[in-house]
């Protein structure tokens, strides 16, 4: 079964239209992370969030945490073509001696159109 | 600060050899984790170090796959007689930990090992 869902897999956008992206979890969430990754490269960290309803922005991109509903959502306001990638959330389930171990959902596919 | 690094970052193997990829975390750094990630997937958990000790081990596939970090710093993935199933993208992440009185959480990820078995 799987443990976290995110949604829309992939997602196709006009330059300059706002999105969202949504992360959900099967099990309680301590903490969740987004990541952006680009094809054959690392995970670049966005943002991380642990209390339930934390809000953070990082110049155009917001994400939220609901922790009743155990569900994030990451919106870009204004999209450019900088921001195509691909969109991971990462969930804290479990916790080991003081770190957190994530379990990531499949992706979402962002394209960007001029 | 340099950030995590790894290396190789491509590794072809034929079946049935040995590989080894080599992680090096972002200095200070207390809690270093270790990701495989197949082809259109999100990472999965493989194992987790906090220092030199190696706190979970329960992603890790196989006996196959044997990871150390001997002196609480640079972190070792082993892979003995690869299989064709092994071909994944490995990534090492970094955390603060939790240093004193002091908790950092963020994990950084280096920029993966891309394991081909042919």
């Amino acid at each position: 079964s799987q443990e976290l869902e995110q949604s829309p897999q992939s997602l196709i956008v006009q330059e300059g239209k706002n999105l969202t992206i949504n992360c959900t979890s099967s099990k309680t969430l301590y903490g969740l992370y987004w990541y952006k990754q680009k094809y054959g490269e690392g995970l670049i960290f966005l943002m991380m969030l642990q209390k339930g309803g934390e809000e953070k922005s990082h110049e155009k991109i917001t994400a939220k945490l609901d922790e009743k509903k155990q569900q994030s959502s990451l919106h870009i306001t204004a999209s450019q073509p900088s921001h195509a990638g691909i969109y991971l959330c990462g969930a804290v389930n479990t916790l080991i001696q003081g770190a957190q171990k994530l379990v990531f959902g499949q992706g979402t596919r962002l394209t960007i159109n001029p | 600060g340099a950030g995590v690094s790894q290396s190789p970052r491509y590794k072809v193997a034929k079946r049935g050899q040995d590989v080894a990829l080599r992680c090096d975390p972002i200095s200070g750094h207390v809690s270093l984790f270790w990701y495989q990630q197949a082809l259109g997937q999100g990472p999965e958990f493989l194992t987790y170090f906090q220092n030199e000790a190696q706190l979970d081990k329960s992603g890790l596939p196989s006996d196959r796959f044997f990871a150390e970090r001997p002196e609480g710093s640079v972190s070792t993935l082993k892979i003995q007689r690869t299989q064709q199933e092994d071909s994944a993208v490995y990534l090492c992440a970094s955390s603060l930990g939790r240093v004193g009185g002091r908790a950092g959480y963020e994990q950084y990820f280096g920029p993966g090992t891309r394991l081909t078995v042919t």
